[in-house]
């Protein structure tokens, strides 16, 4: 059984670019969960989704990002018009919809903006 | 969400027991203690978890405090392996309850 597999693994992008980071989730995982976490701090949350649905989205910038789980296909957070602060690792976890609430996560992306 | 409080940093000495504390004094009824460990350049790894009792797993060993108000992660014998930042967070229960709040954790430095 695959684990979370996030793609790329890392992603260079010069400024006002757009990033778009993937989350496959593991098989049979309907929930998905976003994280950023900047150099030399902790995770923090950004988003919540299930398939089709945003649960809750309070962690995430208002302008620029946005994120989605459609019915088929990985979750997908998008990155307008990148700035050098939004240089961070992306962390995607996923979880099945029944059991101890214990996320399982991927590898993450590294973004890097010039 | 209930927020914890860990040490920044703790230091041990290969093949000894290494007890990482956690303060949760604001955690209620409904709130599992979950921890996890982040290796350098990787995402995080689900550690152990526990609601009332104390845990034991593979990987590590979990004491609740009999009122919650804190917790301990107990690592045996520490190896070089387990040098990692140590999260500890809460969860509720409700399986609809989302986000986690991950503070700065513990770095735990392992020396040989």
């Amino acid at each position: 059984n695959a684990g979370v597999m996030q793609n790329p693994r890392h992603l260079v992008r010069r400024r006002g670019q757009e990033a778009r980071l993937r989350c496959s989730p593991m098989k049979g995982h309907s929930h998905v969960y976003w994280y950023r976490q900047l150099p030399e701090e902790g995770l923090k949350f950004m988003v919540y989704l299930q398939k089709e649905n945003i649960i809750d989205e309070s962690g995430m910038p208002k302008e620029r990002f946005s994120a989605e789980f459609p019915k088929e296909g990985p979750s997908i957070l998008r990155i307008q018009q990148v700035v050098r602060g939004d240089s961070a690792a992306y962390f995607c976890a996923s979880r099945p919809a029944s059991g101890p609430n214990e996320q399982f996560f991927g590898p993450g992306t590294r973004l890097t903006v010039l | 969400d209930a927020k914890t409080t860990q040490p920044n940093s703790m230091e041990s000495n290969e093949e000894e027991p290494v007890h990482l504390p956690c303060n949760h004094s604001t955690i209620s009824g409904t709130d599992y203690i979950h921890w996890y460990r982040q290796l350098p350049s990787q995402g995080p790894e689900y550690v152990i978890h526990g609601l009332t009792s104390n845990v034991n797993n593979r990987m590590a060993s979990l004491a609740i405090a009999e009122d919650r108000k804190s917790s301990t992660l107990i690592l045996h014998r520490a190896t070089l392996r387990d040098a990692a930042v140590y999260y500890c967070i809460l969860r509720d229960v409700d399986i609809g309850a989302g986000k986690s709040t991950f503070g700065d954790g513990t770095t735990l430095t392992v020396k040989p």
